[in-house]
């Protein structure tokens, strides 16, 4: 089925390790994003891309960095992971001509960090 | 700062009655204002939006209502369904900023026969 696959579903780090959230989208939209979602605070973007190779930090991108080599794939990486990274992320992926269609969000990463 | 103020943070309706969930913004430059909708362990999908330009959008039971001047708009659903029991979120972007959405902190419905 078409839409946005995320990998992995949970994880669990420990403090200081480090780790890559995938990302992948076949609907060939131009646009991703990377969001964290916490009980209490809603969906924040940490980065977002708008095309291959381009990347800009979102509300709350300290701590994440991100990679947009194929425009397909959108990687969020943590360096050193902190309790305070423990969430649940969203990939997200839309269109600039689709505007009117929002988002198709991925089923999430749940990151416990201990 | 939160850009899109959601209220109320829970809800409980009876199977039948009228839901009805609140979001305020203060930037004027918004000009797309969605809803999702989302189940435990999925993502969330698109409800339903609206433009700046209407006051009201209905699709079945949902409607979205929006009150330009007052920044404010809202959800309401109507005939609420067990099966509307999820969490929403109201959202609001500026179609020239690379589709970034701004999200409300979410409302939990719950629905009870």
């Amino acid at each position: 089925n078409a839409g946005v696959t995320q990998t992995p579903k949970f994880r669990v780090l420990k403090t200081g390790q480090s780790m890559t959230l995938l990302c992948a989208q076949d609907m060939n939209h131009e646009y991703m994003y990377w969001y964290r979602q916490d009980p209490g605070m809603g969906l924040r973007l940490i980065h977002y891309s708008v095309g291959e190779g381009t990347t800009a930090k979102g509300e709350v991108p300290d701590g994440y960095n991100v990679s947009r080599l194929k425009k397909q794939n959108f990687l969020l990486g943590l360096e050193s992971a902190a309790p305070s990274q423990t969430s649940v992320y969203f990939c997200a992926s839309s269109s600039p001509g689709q505007f009117v269609y929002g988002y198709t969000f991925g089923s999430g990463t749940r990151l416990t960090v201990v | 700062q939160q850009q899109v103020k959601q209220s109320p943070q829970s809800l409980i309706v009876q199977k039948g009655g009228i839901s009805i969930i609140n979001c305020a913004y203060e930037n004027t430059a918004f000009d797309y204002f969605p809803w999702y909708q989302q189940f435990p362990g999925k993502g969330p999908a698109l409800l339903i939006a609206i433009r700046p330009d209407v006051s009201e959008k209905k699709e079945g039971r949902f409607t979205i209502s929006f009150n330009k001047s007052a920044k404010q708009f809202s959800l309401h659903i109507m005939d609420s369904q067990p099966g509307d029991s999820a969490t929403y979120f109201c959202a609001a972007s500026m179609s020239n900023t690379g589709n970034q959405f701004y999200f409300g902190t979410g409302t939990s419905l719950t629905v009870i026969p």
